[in-house]
């Protein structure tokens, strides 16, 4: 069974910086595209970063942009996300997921790990 | 880009529930669905409109027309209670994009 475990994730104060990870099994990690998705307390999903499988390409969302860096170890099957100058508002859950995709490229999010949570508050 | 969905949708059990997804660029992107139960991680439920997983109930089913795009249950189930997400990216596939997500509340 595809697992996917998410660590890392604990109490911070606004500028501080954390780095989560996740750890991957029972797939072929270095063939899937990797994405963080993260969700404030009581609110919906944002997505937040994808990077690529074959080329560690990286995208990001505009609120994360420039304070956020995605990678990946294929040799650990791991994810991380290292988050710099937390602001209160990216306090939320946030879970690794698995892009998978089809023959033609189109891709989805599956399947979704428990989440670990990070709060920033002062 | 944006996905507007609406915010609750109530059904009583054995009825059909709809629940809308509605963007500008759906015309020409795929959407993807995922529920989430109560303090669950999000699950995928229809991905490229219509396509199930073979694991998900037969009684969930996506159409699109145009600018929406609706998630079908038919005869809800006790179950089916959940937040349902609509997903969409742009023609890269790198800029994803959620709709705000809808409460569906069975009666």
């Amino acid at each position: 069974e595809v697992q996917l475990m998410e660590s890392g994730g604990r109490v911070v104060r606004p500028g501080e910086s954390l780095r989560l990870s996740c750890a991957a099994s029972a797939f072929n990690f270095e063939e899937y595209d990797m994405s963080w998705v993260r969700q404030a307390p009581g609110k919906g999903l944002e997505w937040v970063s994808t990077i690529n499988w074959n080329d560690n390409s990286t995208s990001y969302a505009d609120s994360v942009k420039g304070r956020f860096t995605i990678s990946r170890d294929n040799t650990r099957n791991s994810l991380f996300l290292q988050m710099n100058t937390l602001r209160a508002e990216d306090t939320a859950l946030y879970y690794c997921v698995r892009r998978d995709y089809d023959s033609r490229g189109y891709s989805w999010f599956d399947p979704w790990g428990q989440g670990t949570l990070v709060t920033v508050s002062s | 880009y944006e996905l507007t969905q609406p915010p609750s949708v109530s059904v009583s059990p054995g009825q059909t529930a709809r629940i809308t997804c509605s963007g500008d660029v759906l015309p020409k992107e795929f959407v993807y669905w995922y529920q989430q139960k109560l303090g669950q991680a999000p699950v995928l439920i229809i991905y490229k409109d219509r396509e199930r997983p073979s694991e998900i109930p037969e009684r969930f089913s996506g159409s699109s027309s145009g600018t929406t795009v609706t998630l079908t249950i038919s005869g809800v189930q006790a179950e089916d209670e959940a937040d349902y997400y609509c997903q969409s990216a742009d023609s890269s596939g790198s800029y994803v994009v959620f709709g705000g997500g809808t409460k569906l509340t069975v009666l």
